[in-house]
């Protein structure tokens, strides 16, 4: 079962604040967000994660609702290199449960 | 270093062959994984290594072994694909597998393609 929801696909100026959002609904306590990238015929690129409080670092802020059922990505600043798909996936902090599983994602595209 | 290698980076393989992917990092991550990305798909879990030990093995078919002969090295050895095996595959490695929340570390993949 999907546990994360995100748009297909969304489109963004060059130089712009992109704003990826993610539904969790089904989240539990101990279970933590991250986001990562996947640039065309590239690995995929870990941004940043978070378990309740807002985090930044020099890539992103991740912004996640006080009831932990929602979280928004954002890239202050969108590049050309922006462009990717980004995967938003919720995970346990520990015990046996280290699978990463990908979700669909969103096509971010970033126009000049 | 923070990378995970992967070789080679493009692989065509007939279906008779036996070949093998290698991942290797140097950051002392005791986590380390394979996927598998279909085209236009996101990346799928087919392997777990925890402390070189197979801990997870999501019902990968037995034409895929993989093996960790020690922390920093991962292979994947392939004997008698079948053409829809093409696909990319992508190595990865974290801390530790279970206690660390950090973000895994991604190879870019080899691309294989079975005729």
């Amino acid at each position: 079962d999907a546990k994360t929801t995100q748009p297909t696909s969304m489109d963004c100026a060059e130089g712009r604040a992109a704003n990826l959002p993610c539904n969790h609904s089904t989240i539990s306590g101990n279970e933590y967000v991250y986001w990562y990238r996947q640039i065309h015929s590239q690995g995929p690129q870990y941004i940043i994660h978070g378990l309740k409080n807002n985090e930044t670092n020099e890539m992103a802020s991740l912004i996640i609702t006080e009831d932990r059922k929602s979280s928004t990505l954002i890239l202050p600043h969108a590049t050309l290199r922006d462009t990717a798909v980004y995967y938003c996936i919720v995970r346990d902090s520990g015990g046996s449960n280290y699978k990463l599983t990908f979700g669909k994602g969103t096509l971010l595209t970033v126009n000049p | 270093d923070t990378e995970v290698t992967q070789t080679p980076k493009h692989l065509v393989m007939g279906m008779t062959n036996k070949k093998s992917l290698k991942c290797e990092q140097h950051m002392g991550h005791r986590a380390m994984y394979w996927y598998k990305q279909k085209a236009k798909k996101p990346p799928e879990l087919m392997f777990v290594y925890s402390y070189e030990k197979l801990s997870i093995n999501e019902s990968v078919p037995s034409r895929f072994s993989p093996e960790c002969p020690n922390s920093s090295l991962l292979n994947l050895h392939l004997h008698a694909l079948q053409p829809e095996d093409s696909a990319l595959y992508l190595c990865a490695s974290g801390r530790n597998a279970g206690t660390s929340t950090d973000g895994y570390t991604f190879g870019s993949g080899t691309r294989l393609t079975v005729v």
